[in-house]
């Protein structure tokens, strides 16, 4: 129940493409979905987050789409550059009122081809 | 030196050596974590920090032992250690260790053990 399953494992798009990365979760206890970036040889950081209260929210190119009835939410790239080729990881947490532990997914290895 | 700094970058070591991981936050954080970061595999959550104190250990073997001697500094000491705990080890940092507050990460110690 603490698992947060993330697919595909790899992604291969075309520059100006979308990638979509999936996730899911069974903790209906989660209210907290971040989604972080790594770059080769860098720690992961925060590239955008969402909260159940909303069913999408866009930064930019990036956006977060939830579905809570489904217990699933999505990153998509849109217009996806080679510069954002890096390896993106879901995670979720009770963020409120508890530990913020966060579970991440496996992690997805995109590669934005010129 | 601002964010989260680690330090040695990369490490090779015996399996009956004594090393130790140095991480400091530039940030003001209250909390500080630990993660190992294996491929193919989801982060995980080793210990939990807040205010110098810990709050989770992640039934992580005795032969990782953290130290938190003030809310800048975290070390992870480690003693005969297996080749199955060579992976990137990832310190990072959050305002505080309750509700979902971003957590910066530093770039890690690739460590090996032979």
């Amino acid at each position: 129940q603490q698992q947060v399953k993330q697919s595909p494992q790899s992604l291969i798009v075309q520059k100006g493409g979308i990638s979509i990365i999936n996730c899911a979760y069974e903790n209906t206890a989660f209210d907290y979905f971040p989604w972080y970036q790594q770059f080769p040889g860098k720690g992961p950081a925060l590239l955008i987050a969402i909260r159940p209260d909303v069913s999408e929210k866009k930064e930019g190119r990036f956006t977060i789409s939830f579905n809570k009835s489904a217990k699933q939410f999505s990153l998509h790239i849109m217009d996806s550059q080679p510069g954002d080729s890096a390896t993106y990881f879901c995670a979720a947490s009770k963020g409120s009122g508890n530990t913020g532990k966060l579970i991440f997914g496996q992690g997805t290895t995109l590669q934005v081809k010129p | 030196e601002t964010g989260v700094t680690q330090t040695p970058r990369h490490l090779v070591m015996g399996m009956t050596n004594k090393k130790s991981l140095k991480c400091e936050q530039h940030l003001g954080h209250n909390a500080m974590y630990w993660y190992k970061q294996s491929a193919k595999k989801p982060l995980e959550l080793m210990f939990v920090y807040s205010l110098e104190e810990r709050v989770e250990n992640n039934s992580v073997p005795s032969r990782f032992s953290p130290e938190c001697p003030n809310s800048s500094h975290l070390f992870l000491h480690l003693h005969t250690l297996q080749p199955e705990d060579s992976a990137l080890y990832l310190c990072a940092s959050s305002q505080d260790d309750r509700g979902a507050f971003e957590q910066y990460f530093g770039p890690g110690t690739r460590l090996t053990v032979t």
